[in-house]
């Protein structure tokens, strides 16, 4: 069965210092990979995405991610963590074999400190 | 780009009436739409999958009787909590797929529910 991990439940970073948010998943073939935001209280916002070709894919608000096969990782990073990246970070994997469906991982919350 | 929509933002009910939340696609016309669940501090678990103009498929431990999904358009689905009781309160969130070879979906700001 498919499966997305997050390690990491919890992050705490200071202002100005980079930043990895962890994602493994288990599929069989190559899945496409979603990085998505959530503000307290709000919806999903996308980050970055990878479907195919370069495995550095680069995101809005600063983000990339890159797509490691032979680890079946796609972590999240950022070189320059601002104090309103602070929110939820959900990794997904969507399956075209199973209607589309997405899994998500469990979730990093992002903690910024001045 | 593609927005959704959900109505409403917050509603409280109380314990044993029923409740209408609708996802709407603004600029799009949706195949399939999908509705999930999302607990305090939680991911987000898929509830059911509708496509427009057939029965809404239920994930495992969902009731269907109780979530009532209607997909009656392309750019409206509805999700009724029936009879609802405090430990449905929850915040509940939509996505829309184009149907499009991108297989990217588009989300909703969700709704929170509280049922007193």
């Amino acid at each position: 069965a498919q499966s997305v991990t997050q390690p990491d439940i919890h992050i705490t970073v200071s202002e100005g210092a980079s930043l990895e948010l962890r994602c493994n998943y288990s599929y069989g073939a190559t899945p496409y990979l979603f990085w998505y935001v959530q503000s307290p209280g709000q919806g999903l916002q996308l980050l970055l995405k990878y479907f195919s070709g370069d495995t550095l894919v680069q995101g809005i608000k600063g983000f990339e991610a890159e797509f490691k096969r032979s680890q079946s990782s796609f972590n999240l990073r950022k070189p320059s963590v601002h104090w309103s990246d602070a929110a939820e970070y959900f990794c997904a994997v969507l399956t075209s074999n199973t209607g589309n469906q997405f899994y998500f991982g469990t979730g990093t919350s992002l903690t910024v400190i001045p | 780009g593609a927005v959704v929509s959900q109505h409403p933002s917050r509603v409280i009910c109380k314990s044993g009436t029923s409740v209408k939340i609708e996802c709407r696609s603004l600029d799009f016309q949706a195949t399939t739409m999908f509705w999930y669940r999302q607990f305090p501090k939680q991911s987000l678990m898929l509830m059911a999958t509708s496509n427009e103009g057939s029965k809404a498929t239920y994930e495992q431990g969902v009731e269907k009787d109780k979530f009532l999904i209607n997909h009656a358009s392309l750019t409206l689905s509805t999700l009724t909590v029936t009879s609802a009781h405090p430990e449905d309160s929850s915040f509940y969130i939509c996505s829309a797929h184009t149907g499009s070879s991108s297989y990217e979906q588009y989300f909703g700001p969700g709704t929170r529910l509280t049922v007193t």
